[in-house]
């Protein structure tokens, strides 16, 4: 079956880095394109970032353009995102999560668990 | 940027109700849209794609129409575990935006 498993979420100061990782089994990784979506406390889902299967384009929500990097290793089956100059409104869970679809066409079929970042001083 | 407006914010229902959630795309976007359920401390789960069509597993009371702007999630008989928040996202093309969710609980 599909799993999809995140590590690297803390506490972390405004500022500062972080790197999520997830790690995908159950299926071909390298077939298919991911998301990283966040869900901030009291707030709505959020997609932050999407890379294609290939890691050939990566594509960003505007509040993140420029402090975060998405890429994958997909010799290891792994999603990784980059976080630099964090701050306290990216406080939330964020989740890897599988897409399906063709070209721009990618909804999310399967979703991690989760790994909550909160950035406080 | 394509904007997507979820109405309600949230709705008071009772089991065996019929429920209908709304979501509307400033521009076209054919029918490139998903629903998602997000029960508290739980995973978003998948219901429906391309507006319409139900993802494997998902009850049948549950049902998606609409394209261009408007579409439409319908429970046909709310059940007690669909109480939880929906969620909708165009994804026709870059930004892949969710709506801003609909909360589903108990009168």
């Amino acid at each position: 079956q599909v799993q999809l498993v995140e590590s690297g979420g803390g506490v972390v100061q405004p500022g500062r880095s972080l790197r999520l990782s997830c790690v995908g089994s159950g299926f071909t990784f390298r077939n298919y394109g991911m998301y990283w979506v966040r869900r901030a406390p009291g707030k709505g889902l959020e997609w932050v970032a999407v890379i294609w299967y290939d890691g050939s384009n990566e594509y960003y929500e505007e509040s993140v353009k420029g402090r975060f990097t998405i890429s994958r290793d997909n010799s290891k089956n792994t999603l990784y995102l980059q976080m630099n100059s964090l701050r306290v409104a990216d406080t939330a869970v964020y989740y890897c999560a599988r897409t399906y679809g063709s070209n721009y066409a990618l909804f999310i079929d399967y979703w991690g668990q989760g790994t909550l970042v909160t950035v406080s001083s | 940027d394509i904007q997507m407006t979820q109405f309600p914010s949230s709705l008071s229902a009772s089991v065996g109700d019929r429920v209908t959630v709304s979501c509307r795309a400033s521009q076209g976007i054919g029918n490139n849209l998903a629903w998602y359920q997000q029960k508290p401390g739980k995973v978003p789960k998948l219901l429906i794609y391309a507006a319409s069509t139900l993802q494997s597993g998902v009850p049948s009371r549950f049902s998606g129409s609409g394209s261009g702007t408007d579409f439409t999630l319908t429970i046909s008989s709310l059940q007690p575990e669909d109480f939880a928040t929906y969620y909708c996202q165009k994804y026709n093309t870059a930004p892949w935006t969710f709506g801003q969710g609909t909360r589903v609980d108990t009168k």
